[in-house]
């Protein structure tokens, strides 16, 4: 099995600011099939990213992903409100499909 | 139009049996790979299940292995998830999702709104 590894467990930051979330696996991801989800409280979790660095439908470009193997990172360029929130990581390029423990992005 | 809508959820006690249901709509069902993700009260994501477009493989998380079952009906545009013998432990918001592709390794790109199973005597 793959195990994620996020870190900071939570960032606490301020609308403007830079985030910068980790993900790390335990063995290399297949064909980087990683990708990084948001949810809000009381929402269903929304694609941002897939492939390690795409960009998902609609997402805006101040969200990028990066990375390759078995490091992966989600740069949010410039916090906005609606950007305080929940985010995973998950592996789908081998069963069991794995997600992160997750990071939660607080306003400072 | 919500394209994946979750339904079934409730209490059940231990032991016993539920079936969820994921009506989808708004795209071409029968070409899609469809998952069922949990997440317990205050916990993170945990993938449950996959199953090919055309139901021809399904993968389970070990958790679950044995004890549910994920199908589908092309014909209905519905997705199922059978759960026996269910454990204190199988408490939570049940989502469907559906994958970008037809096979079982894809990123998940929409989700359904989820449906609450509890688990308790």
């Amino acid at each position: 099995e793959i195990v994620l590894t996020q870190s900071p467990g939570t960032l606490s930051l301020s609308p403007g600011e830079r985030a910068t979330l980790s993900c790390r696996a335990s063995q290399s991801v297949p064909i980087n099939y990683l990708a990084w989800y948001q949810q809000k409280p009381g929402q269903a979790p929304r694609l941002l990213i897939y492939g390690a660095s795409s960009r998902a439908t609609g997402i805006p470009d101040r969200f990028s992903g990066s990375g390759s193997g078995t490091d992966f990172t989600l740069t949010i360029s410039r916090l906005e409100p609606e950007d305080f929130a929940e985010y995973y990581c998950q592996q789908y390029g081998k069963t069991p499909l794995t997600f992160g423990q997750g990071t939660k992005v607080e306003v400072k | 139009q919500v394209p994946l809508v979750e339904s079934g959820g409730g209490v059940v006690q231990p032991g016993g049996s539920l079936r969820l249901s994921c009506a989808a709509s708004g795209f071409t069902f029968s070409s899609h790979g469809m998952y069922w993700v949990r997440q317990a009260p205050g916990k993170g994501l945990e993938w449950v299940a996959v199953i090919r477009f055309d139901g021809s493989s399904r993968y389970y998380a070990e958790s679950v292995k044995g004890r549910f079952t994920s199908s589908r009906d092309n014909s209905k545009n519905t997705l199922y998830l059978q759960m026996d013998s269910l454990r204190v432990e199988d408490t939570a918001v049940y989502y469907c999702a559906r994958g970008a592709g037809a096979g079982s390794f894809w990123h998940l790109d929409i989700w359904g709104q989820g449906t609450m199973v509890t688990v308790s005597s």
